[in-house]
C-alpha cells in the first residue's frame, strides 16, 4: 500500500537559517503531494501541492519538488522564522479516484530567535 | 477559500458518557468528509469516511458501535463517541474535498478529554 516517510524531529533552527524537511513516498502509479502545516492546537492546513513529476509547489516562502526518480517531496525554506514553528506533514494522495491522504508520521520544527 | 469548521473545539467528559463532534463545510457542499485521530507523538490515522446519505466506511480496526458517525447532510458530518473511555482522550480531526481531487480541507480538531 501507499506510505510517507518523513524525517524524525524536532527539527531545531535558529531564526533565518535554512530548512530542509526529508519527504519520501512508496505509491502505485503517479499520486499527487501534499505538505501540510499543524500549528499548536490547532487543525492541519494547506501549505503546498504538487500533482506530477517535476511539479515545485510553492507558498509562504516555502516549496518542494516532486521527483518522481528518487520518490521524494522534501520541503525547504531558505529563512525560517520564529513563526514557522509547528509540526509538518508530508501527504500523497494516489490516484485511484479514492480521495483520502496517507499522512508521514508529521516533523516538528522549532524556531528561535 | 474552503472553510471546514469543527465543534466543540474542546471536550471533557466523565468516562462512560457520549460525546458529539460536528464537522460543517461552511462554504461547499461535501459528499463525503474523512474523520481522523491524532495520537500523541503527531500521528495522524483514518478512522472512516463518512458519505452523505450513507453509511461510513471504517478502516480496520475501528470501532464502528462505539464511533457512530452520520452524514445527514452535504455540509455536516458528525463523530459521535460512545461510551467513552479514558483510552478514548484524543485529538479528532475532520476533513472535507471542496472539489473532486482539489486538496482536503481541515476542521482545527476537537481535543477530548475522557476522565
Amino acid at each position: 500500500g501507499d506510505s510517507v516517510t518523513q524525517m524524525e524531529g524536532p527539527v531545531t533552527l535558529s531564526e533565518e537559517a535554512f530548512l530542509t524537511i526529508n519527504c519520501t513516498y512508496t505509491a502505485t502509479g503517479y499520486p499527487s503531494l501534499f505538505w501540510y502545516v499543524q500549528y499548536p492546537g490547532e487543525g492541519l492546513q494547506l501549505l503546498l501541492k504538487a500533482t506530477k513529476a517535476d511539479d515545485k509547489g510553492s507558498n509562504k516562502g516555502f516549496e518542494a519538488t516532486y521527483r518522481k526518480e528518487t520518490t521524494s517531496f522534501h520541503l525547504e525554506k531558505g529563512s525560517v522564522q520564529v513563526s514557522d514553528s509547528a509540526v509538518y506533514f508530508c501527504a500523497l494522495r494516489g490516484n485511484s479516484g479514492y480521495s483520502t491522504l496517507t499522512f508521514g508520521k508529521g516533523t516538528m520544527l522549532l524556531v528561535s530567535p | 477559500g474552503a472553510v471546514v469548521s469543527q465543534h466543540p473545539s474542546r471536550v471533557i467528559c466523565k468516562s462512560g458518557t457520549s460525546v458529539k463532534i460536528e464537522c460543517r463545510s461552511l462554504d461547499f457542499q461535501a459528499t463525503t468528509m474523512f474523520w481522523y485521530r491524532q495520537f500523541p507523538k503527531q500521528s495522524l490515522m483514518l478512522m472512516a469516511t463518512s458519505n452523505e446519505g450513507s453509511k461510513a466506511t471504517y478502516e480496520q480496526g475501528v470501532e464502528k458501535d462505539k464511533f457512530l458517525i452520520n452524514h445527514a447532510s452535504l455540509t455536516l458530518s458528525t463523530l459521535t463517541v460512545t461510551s467513552a473511555h479514558p483510552e478514548d482522550s484524543s485529538f479528532y480531526i475532520c476533513s472535507a474535498e471542496p472539489a473532486k481531487n482539489s486538496p482536503l480541507h481541515f476542521g482545527n480538531g476537537t481535543r477530548l478529554t475522557v476522565t
